[in-house]
C-alpha cells in the first residue's frame, strides 16, 4: 500500500489567500484525522471523520478552517482567508476501525507558510 | 483532561550510548499508550505500543513498559545509532476513543 498521501508537500501563500490541503487515506481505512504541528503548540488534533462523517471538530481553530470528506478516499482541509499564524505542518492520518489498538498511520505532512 | 508529559529536549548522545526519554500521563481509566517517532521531513510513525498495565512494547531495540502505579511509559534503548536521530512523541488514547493525545515531543540527536 502507498500509505497516506498528502498534497502538496509544501505550500507558500500570501496572507488572505485561500489554501486547500489534500489527503488520500489508506484504502479501507474508515477513520481520518487532521493534525497541525507547530513549535509553540506541538501536535494538535483539528478534526476527525468516521465513514466520511465529521465526528469531532472541536480542535478547528476558527471559522476560517473547514474540512470535508466527500468520499472514502479523499479529504480536504481549507483555510480561507489564510493568516501568517496558520503557518505550520499539517498532517493527515488514517485508521481502521476494529483494529486494536487502532493505530493511526500518518502522511508525510504539508508544510504551509503564509507570508 | 487527559494529558501526556515528556521530558524536555533536546537530547544529544554519542553512538552506543543509553537513551531514556521519560513520559508520564494523566488519564482516567485504562488508556493505551504509544511512542511515535518522526524522522526529519517525514510524518509520524508508530514505534511501539502497550494496551494494559505491565505490557512491554518493543521495536527496533526500543522498549517501554506501561506502569500504571507510576502512570509512566518511559522509552529506552540500550545502544543508540546515528539513524535514531529523530523526534519522539509519547501519546495516549482512552479506551473506546479514537483521539490521540500527544506529548510535546523530544528531539534526540545521536552523534557518531
Amino acid at each position: 500500500d502507498a500509505g497516506v498521501i498528502q498534497s502538496p508537500r509544501h505550500e507558500v501563500t500570501e496572507m488572505g489567500q485561500e489554501v486547500t490541503l489534500r489527503c488520500k487515506p489508506i484504502s479501507g481505512h474508515d477513520y481520518l484525522f487532521w493534525y497541525r504541528q507547530t513549535m509553540m503548540r506541538g501536535l494538535e488534533l483539528l478534526i476527525y471523520f468516521n465513514n466520511n462523517v465529521p465526528i469531532d471538530d472541536s480542535g478547528m481553530p476558527e471559522d476560517r478552517f473547514s474540512a470535508k470528506m466527500p468520499n472514502a478516499s479523499f479529504s480536504t482541509l481549507k483555510i480561507q482567508p489564510s493568516e501568517p499564524r496558520d503557518s505550520a505542518v499539517y498532517f493527515c492520518a488514517s485508521s481502521l476501525d476494529g483494529a486494536i489498538p487502532r493505530e493511526q498511520y500518518f502522511g508525510p505532512g504539508t508544510r504551509l507558510t503564509v507570508t | 483532561g487527559d494529558s501526556v508529559t515528556q521530558m524536555e529536549g533536546p537530547v544529544t548522545l554519542s553512538e552506543e550510548a543509553f537513551l531514556t526519554i521519560n513520559c508520564t500521563y494523566t488519564a482516567t481509566g485504562y488508556p493505551s499508550l504509544f511512542w511515535y517517532v518522526q524522522y526529519p521531513g517525514e510524518g509520524l510513525q508508530l514505534l511501539l505500543k502497550a494496551t494494559k498495565a505491565d505490557d512491554k512494547g518493543s521495536n527496533k531495540g526500543f522498549e517501554a513498559t506501561y506502569r500504571k502505579e507510576t502512570t509512566s511509559f518511559h522509552l529506552e534503548k540500550g545502544s543508540v545509532q546515528v539513524s535514531d536521530s529523530a523526534v519522539y512523541f509519547c501519546a495516549l488514547r482512552k479506551a473506546n476513543d479514537y483521539k490521540l493525545s500527544f506529548g510535546a515531543g523530544t528531539t534526540v540527536t545521536v552523534r557518531a
